[in-house]
């Protein structure tokens, strides 16, 4: 079965830092790997994806993610945080054979303060 | 705004009535998938269409639950005599479906669903 693990609930950084948001995997087949964000009443939106292409994946909003098989982690990364990055942040699994059903990660909550 | 829709954005009902959620997908999308997120906790899957035909359900998804796509459009999820563990955030997606290509869902709004 596959699934995600993200391992913060909550983050808390400050404007102009770095962040790191943390999910690991469980895949059996080689897996493809997003992260959603979710603001406040607001649909989900996706940041990037990994499908087996490049290890080291960009996405939007300055966000980008590295695909570690070793350690089968995906953990999400931004150079400096923005006041506009606060919201939640999914780490998501795709299904494979042919259902690409979405697995959901329960999410971590980024705090970025002044 | 040619992103998915969802109608309505909120619905509050009493215990035991009958509540219908409707979801338009992109136009040119051929799945259409239903989630269910708590709070805080992250979606769940709930079930999916491939044009008209749903294709999988997930076992959240009890007998007081139904889904369509007729016409392979948009989609309705029923939720007969309601109760208060209904009450959720229910997502619609849809993504375009080419043999082994995996793409990305894009998802609607939500409707959040209060049964008091």
């Amino acid at each position: 079965a596959q699934s995600v693990t993200q391992l913060d609930s909550h983050v808390s950084v400050s404007e102009g830092t770095p962040v790191l948001l943390r999910c690991n995997y469980s895949s059996s087949y080689s897996p493809s790997l997003f992260w959603y964000v979710q603001h406040p009443n607001k649909g989900l939106q996706l940041l990037l994806k990994y499908t087996s292409a490049a290890t080291l994946v960009k996405g939007i909003n300055g966000f980008e993610a590295e695909f570690k098989k070793s350690e089968t982690s995906f953990h999400l990364t931004k150079p400096s945080a923005h006041m506009s990055d606060a919201a939640e942040y999914f780490c998501v699994v795709m299904v494979s054979g042919g259902y690409n059903k979405l697995i959901f990660g329960a999410g971590t909550r980024l705090a970025v303060h002044p | 705004d040619t992103g998915v829709s969802q109608d309505p954005r909120h619905k509050i009902t009493k215990r035991g009535q009958n509540v219908t959620f409707r979801c338009d997908p992109i136009s040119e999308h051929n799945r259409l998938y239903w989630y269910r997120q708590t709070l805080g906790q992250g979606p769940e899957f709930l079930t999916y269409f491939q044009n008209e035909a749903q294709l999988e359900k997930s076992r959240l998804l009890s007998d007081r639950f139904s889904a369509e796509r007729p016409k392979g459009s948009f989609s309705t999820l029923e939720i007969q005599r309601t109760e208060q563990g209904d009450s959720a955030m229910y997502l619609c997606a849809s993504s375009l479906y080419s043999g082994r290509a995996r793409n990305e869902q894009f998802f609607g709004p939500g409707t959040r669903l209060t049964v008091l």
